[in-house]
């Protein structure tokens, strides 16, 4: 199937300071990737979902000048976590879509392995 | 709002099949029902999705009520690596977003 890599899968910085962590489709092209993090015990939280070429789209809370998005082709999608403080601690994951699926077609998501945050 | 429901723990014997419910009774008629599952500490997994019709890969098959408002995960013959977190998710045409729910933790015994 198709595949996802992120990277880095596990950084630590030291607080107030920024980290990016990349997300890249493989083989295929996607036009659309979304980004969730997770904290130990529950489920994934979608973060913002990023659309080549455009800005992205933050979901309710989600603060976007905190959570740096940008997707400036169809194979790369990074965030940017600036000024990070110990609560940004999580999981964060990205996925993306293949471009040649339509919004009927059920196209799958594939998402990457995951990157461990920790801040210090 | 992930707007399913599954319970939130099963277990299972090795080598038997496993059936996850799913509860969506306010899908829509343009709604996917995707299952996608998690290992510890990785990534979601795709596992199936469907529309309508009972749908079978080589990992699982998917059995969708009649009326949409319910569907289930098949694992024919858990092995100990099926152990994840299992959800349930409908893909909202057109905004085509996964929102995750609780999802199902499956525990395996050997």
């Amino acid at each position: 199937g198709a595949v996802v890599s992120q990277h880095p899968s596990r950084v630590i910085c030291k607080s107030g300071t920024s980290v990016k962590i990349e997300c890249r489709s493989l083989d295929f092209q996607a036009t659309t990737m979304f980004w969730y993090r997770q904290f130990p015990k529950q489920s994934l939280m979608l973060m913002a979902t990023s659309n080549e070429g455009s800005k992205a789209t933050y979901e309710q809370g989600v603060e976007k000048d905190k959570f740096l998005i940008n997707h400036a082709s169809l194979t790369l999608s990074t965030l940017t976590v600036t000024s990070a403080h110990p609560e940004d601690s999580s999981f964060y994951i990205c996925s993306a879509r293949d471009r040649t699926g339509g919004v009927n077609s059920g196209n799958t998501i594939y998402f990457g392995e995951g990157s461990w945050l920790t801040v210090v | 709002d992930a707007k399913t429901t599954q319970p939130n723990s099963m277990e299972s014997n090795e080598e038997e099949p496993v059936h996850l419910p799913c509860n969506h009774s306010t899908i829509s008629g343009t709604d996917y029902i995707h299952w996608y599952r998690q290992l510890p500490s990785q990534g979601p997994e795709y596992v199936i999705h469907g529309l309508t019709s009972n749908v079978n890969n080589r990992m699982a098959s998917l059995a969708i009520a009649e009326d949409r408002k319910s569907s289930t995960l098949i694992l024919h013959r858990a092995t100990l690596r099926d152990a994840a977190v299992y959800y349930c998710i409908r893909l909202l045409a057109p905004y085509e977003k996964l929102t995750f729910g609780t999802g199902t933790r499956l525990t395996i015994i050997p």
